[in-house]
């Protein structure tokens, strides 16, 4: 079964605007991480953000995430066409045992 | 460093036919996960390998079984094909200590 559920299920933007994906999840996490994914390949480990955070960077992405809501947030800034991809969440309870993956959000960004 | 290998890349069999896929992980990881993605969709756990031994399994049926090999590699077997069995397989590896999957480019299979 699915645990994240992300939210738009699609995103269609320009290039250069910012881009956000939401994920929510059902049950306690120790860490939360959001994976991207061109055309039908392999995911791509993005960012992981772990219970006792509550923001983190890495580039033009950043990570929200509130457990009291258990939400998440993926932000990408001053988006390329090369940012085309599904964007997928993905919560571990323990290390990487069983990590359970969302629909995942696909993302279009117009040149 | 080659990264987590699949192989074959596509694949078509027949309702009723069995299929291997196959999956060398990321040097220095030791742990193997496989996933089924159906289109559109988000990949579903099937199972995890831990010391040539099944560790966690996902709500899959039992045509769906795998193994481990000493050298870390691993393979999903699966019996008796469904068209529903049609989906992106990807396998994914990681390290016993520390987070983060390396994925495979999948293996697509198609049952006709």
């Amino acid at each position: 079964s699915q645990q994240g559920e992300e939210d738009p299920q699609a995103l269609s933007i320009q290039e250069g605007e910012n881009a956000t994906m939401n994920c929510s999840y059902k049950t306690s996490i120790n860490n939360l991480q959001w994976y991207r994914q061109n055309s039908g390949r392999g995911l791509v480990h993005l960012i992981l953000i772990r219970s006792n955070e509550r923001e983190k960077h890495s580039g033009r992405l950043r990570v929200t995430l509130d457990t009291s809501k258990k939400s998440s947030s993926l932000l990408i800034t001053a988006s390329r066409a090369a940012d085309t991809a599904s964007y997928f969440c993905a919560t571990g309870p323990y290390n990487n045992n069983d990590m359970r993956f969302g629909a995942g959000t696909r993302l279009t960004v117009k040149p | 460093d080659a990264g987590v290998t699949q192989s074959p890349t596509h694949l078509i069999k027949t309702r009723g036919q069995q299929v291997t896929l196959r999956c060398s992980p990321k040097s220095g990881h030791d742990t193997v996960s496989w996933y089924q993605q159906a289109l559109g969709q988000g990949p579903q756990f099937i199972f995890q390998y831990y010391e040539e031994e099944e560790r966690q399994r996902g709500n899959f049926p039992d045509r769906f079984s795998g193994h481990q090999f000493p050298n870390y590699s691993s393979e999903l077997n699966v019996n008796a094909l469904l068209l529903g069995d049609s989906a992106l397989y990807l396998c994914a590896s990681s390290p016993v200590e520390g987070y983060g999957y390396t994925f495979g480019s999948g293996t697509r299979l198609t049952v006709v």
